[in-house]
């Protein structure tokens, strides 16, 4: 079955440190990726997305993330983290592109970064 | 201001109640979503709406019935539900074409506590 991955459920980190958070994904066709941020009390917001070309692409807030095919993965990365980047982050994956097939999510990443 | 807005914002209902969740957005958009946010669960995709037609329901119990009445309301109908129906339910929506389908725009979501 089409699945996606979070390996990290919560992850604290000091201001200033350089974050990655991995994603999987199982699938061997074509994919659209995504990552969504919620911050406390808010909706969910787009991130990034990757649908074709570049592999590495770039978001809002500083925020990058890194298609690896071979390894079916889509990790988000910020070098610099600051306070206000604590929310809960999603990566989530269309299986097959084209129509409304909606995103299958993983389980999220709960970021704490302390001042 | 998501461009995609949810009422009401909480609800507690009994489980003989009948209750409905409203969806609306203003994007312009040709697809609708409903997803179910539990706690330290993946977002669950429920409902998708095409073009006002459903076209994936992911085996959701009968309790719950979707009605889209135009492109830009989406409503969720509730009857008899369980306790363990407490969750965040977002609604989202996107513009899709028979190639592509844009980000999705979610809606803050309505809190359903079920007693």
């Amino acid at each position: 079955a089409q699945s996606v991955s979070q390996h990290n459920h919560h992850v604290i980190l000091s201001e200033a440190a350089s974050l990655e958070l991995g994603c999987n994904y199982s699938y061997g066709g074509t994919v659209n990726l995504f990552w969504y941020v919620q911050y406390p009390g808010q909706h969910l917001q787009l991130l990034l997305k990757y649908f074709s070309g570049d592999p590495l692409v770039k978001g809002i807030k500083g925020f990058e993330a890194e298609f690896i095919k071979s390894k079916f993965s889509f990790n988000l990365r910020k070098p610099s983290v600051q306070w206000s980047d604590t929310a809960e982050y999603f990566c989530a994956v269309n299986f097959g592109i084209g129509g409304a097939d909606g995103l299958t999510f993983g389980k999220g990443t709960h970021l704490i970064i302390q001042p | 201001e998501t461009g995609v807005t949810q009422t009401p914002r909480h609800l507690v209902m009994g489980m003989t109640n009948k209750k409905s969740l409203k969806c609306e957005q203003h994007l312009g958009h040709n697809a609708m979503y409903w997803y179910k946010q539990s706690a330290k669960k993946p977002l669950e995709l429920m409902f998708v709406y095409s073009l006002e037609e459903r076209v994936e329901n992911n085996s959701v119990p009968s309790r719950f019935s979707p009605e889209c009445p135009n492109s830009s309301h989406l409503f969720l109908h509730l009857h008899t539900l369980q306790p363990e129906d407490s969750a965040l339910y977002l609604c989202a929506s996107s513009q899709t074409t028979g190639q592509y389908n844009s980000p999705l725009h979610f809606g803050n979501g309505t809190r359903l506590t079920v007693t």
